[in-house]
Parts: C-alpha cells; structure tokens; sequence
C-alpha cells in the first residue's frame, strides 16, 4: 500500500531566507513522487516530479526536491523564498494499476507556507 | 500544449436543485479524466475517473453522478443537490502511463467553488 505523510501542517519563513517542507512516504512499489502547490481558489498545479531517474529534481519556479530512499523521504526545498510563493503544497505518491486503467495518486494533508518580507 | 478548462468558476445553489460542471481538455487524445472535491479544511478526494468515452467509475458512493459524453468532455452532475455537497470540486486528466506504472502526473484545472444555501 501507498501512503504519504507531510510532518508540517504550517511553515512560515521570511522573504529570501530558505524553504523546507518535508515529506515521507511509504510504497510497496517503487514509488513515483510528485509535489503540486495551490495558491487561494485555484487548481493544483505540478511542481515537480520524481518517476526513478535522477534523485534530485529540479522543478518550476526554483523548487527542487531529493529522493532519499534509505530515509524514504521527498523533501521539497527552495534557497530562496518570495512571496509569490505563499500557498499551500501537497507531496503526493502515485500506485502504479494493475487494472482500472490508471495509477491512483494519494495525496499528503498539505503544508501551508507562509513567506513573510 | 495542452489545456484544460472548467466552469463556472463559482456557483451558488439551493438545496434540491440540480447540478452541472463541465471540463474539457485540449491539446491531447484519450486522456484519463477525474473529478475530485476539496472540502474545507481537508484533503482531495477523488469521486469519479474515466479511461474512455462513456467509461465511469465512482471512488465514492454519493448524491453526484459523472458522465464522457466525448473523448474530452467530462461532466459532473447531480439531481438533487444536498449541503453536504458544497465544496471546491476540480477536473483533472492524465495521459495513460504504461501497465504497472505510476508514472503520469495529473493536470488540474482551476476549480468551481460551489456553495449550496
């Protein structure tokens, strides 16, 4: 089974100081990870994605996240913060189908940032 | 490029009336469509999913129906609508992912935020 946990239900960081939100998973499979932000009243949109090449993922927008399979973790950070990236952000681990045709995603609680000048 | 769109973007509703969103994908072939809604305060839920035209099925028992009347049409409906069905309700799609993989993220559109009075 899939399922995702992400440890901080609210981060709040200054204007240009570094961003962490932390995500652990756990898969039977091996996993495929993705990170989506939601700013107020809006969609999901896909921020980055990890699907078993490079361990380190580079997304939009200056985010990028770590596969760390001993730590089973997916820790999504940014060096630098702007306000423009105050939204809530899911960690999200994907089933892979064996029938039904298409892969389930779970999704984490969701980790609030806050991005303070 | 693909795009997917959804409307309304907001909708007020009595209680008993009935109900229609709608979501198209353009860009793209045989996607896989979904409908999820985002309660306040609380994660995605996943309702409905379609592999192909006229192919419907629901994650959840409910008051809501869906149907594909085209290959990238996807429509969410309802009777009778109740207030538990006020939400945030968002249309996603996905390209098919090979058998055994989780590897196709999931593409959202802007959401219909429905308040039932």
């Amino acid at each position: 089974a899939q399922s995702v946990t992400q440890l901080d239900s609210h981060v709040s960081v200054s204007e240009g100081t570094p961003v962490l939100l932390r995500c652990n998973y756990s898969s039977s499979y091996s996993p495929s990870l993705f990170w989506y932000v939601q700013h107020p009243n809006k969609g999901l949109q896909l921020l980055l994605k990890y699907t078993s090449a490079a361990t380190l993922v580079k997304g939009i927008n200056g985010f990028e996240a770590e596969f760390k399979k001993s730590e089973t973790s997916f820790h999504l950070t940014k060096p630098s913060a702007h306000m423009s990236d105050a939204a809530e952000y899911f960690c999200v681990v994907s089933a892979p189908y064996f029938s039904g045709g298409y892969n389930k995603l779970i999704f984490g609680a969701g980790t609030r940032l806050a991005v303070h000048p | 490029s693909q795009t997917i769109h959804q409307w309304p973007a907001t909708l007020v509703q009595p209680v008993g009336s009935p109900l229609s969103l709608e979501c198209t994908v353009e860009g793209t072939s045989n996607p896989n469509l979904y409908w999820y809604r985002q309660a306040a305060g609380r994660g995605l839920q996943l309702l409905f999913y379609s592999v192909g035209i006229g192919q419907i099925s629901s994650e959840v028992p409910q008051n809501l129906s869906a149907s594909r009347p085209q290959d990238r049409q996807f429509i969410l409906s309802s009777k009778k609508l109740l207030l538990s069905d006020s939400g945030f309700y968002l249309c996603a799609w996905s390209k098919k992912g090979a058998f055994r993989s989780g590897n196709q993220p999931q593409h959202f559109g802007d959401g219909t935020r429905l308040s039932i009075l």
